[in-house]
């Protein structure tokens, strides 16, 4: 049973361009969290995706977008990329919205 | 500001020793937490949670107790090992999870 995975692992991105993130969630489920981590902080949510909708977001602009696909794996999406957007961006899968959640590997964005 | 906070950013354990992490919270409505380990260079890896309606739930080696009376909480390990020095963050789950800084932890020999 595959956990919740994530592509690519890294990526180096140049400020200004755009750089889409993908996460196929946990087998069984249904519920998309996407979290940025800085070094050495805790993650942070971006927002979620249940049932194809953003059900809810946190405080990041709009340059940050997502995507939640039939089959419940979703896509990140930042535009112009600033340099303060380098992190490790981790998506979390869980059934429903308030039960256990795993997090991916994660995927390290450098922005120079 | 954060909604959860743990009380040191670091801590030391002989190898074999019980390790205690705390953790307070602010918000008393809030009712499910979960504990993570963070190695480093990978995602946060589920340990265990707990709901309000619960003071203390054990895993394996692991507990989680619950004091909602002073909005605190604690992960015990039990007989540390070295595999056991990682990153470690307790998480308000309303829907979203809303973490600390974290406490390292770190096995010494």
């Amino acid at each position: 049973d595959a956990g919740v995975t994530q592509s690519p692992t890294h990526l180096i991105k140049t400020r200004g361009q755009q750089v889409t993130l993908r996460c196929s969630p946990k087998s069984g489920h249904d519920t998309v969290s996407w979290y940025q981590q800085a070094l050495g902080q805790g993650p942070q949510f971006i927002f979620q995706y249940y049932e194809e909708e953003e059900r809810q977001r946190g405080n990041f602009p709009d340059r940050f977008s997502g995507h939640q696909f039939p089959n419940y794996s979703s896509e990140l999406n930042v535009n112009a990329l600033l340099l303060g957007d380098s992190a490790l961006y981790l998506c979390a899968s869980s059934y429903m919205e308030n039960t256990e959640a795993f997090f991916g590997q994660g995927t390290r964005l450098t922005v120079v | 500001g954060e909604s959860v906070g743990l009380h040191l950013p670091t801590l030391s354990v002989q190898e074999g020793d019980n390790s205690i992490i705390n953790c307070a919270y602010s918000n008393s409505a809030s009712d499910y937490f979960i504990w993570y380990k963070q190695e480093s260079g990978k995602g946060p890896q589920f340990i265990i949670d707990i709901r309000s309606n619960m003071d203390k739930r054990q895993g394996q080696r692991v507990t989680v107790l619950l004091n909602k009376t002073v909005k605190h909480l604690s992960l015990q390990i039990a007989a540390t090992q070295p595999g056991d020095s990682a990153v470690y963050f307790c998480a308000e789950n309303d829907y979203k999870l809303s973490f600390g800084a974290g406490t390292t932890v770190t096995v010494r020999a």
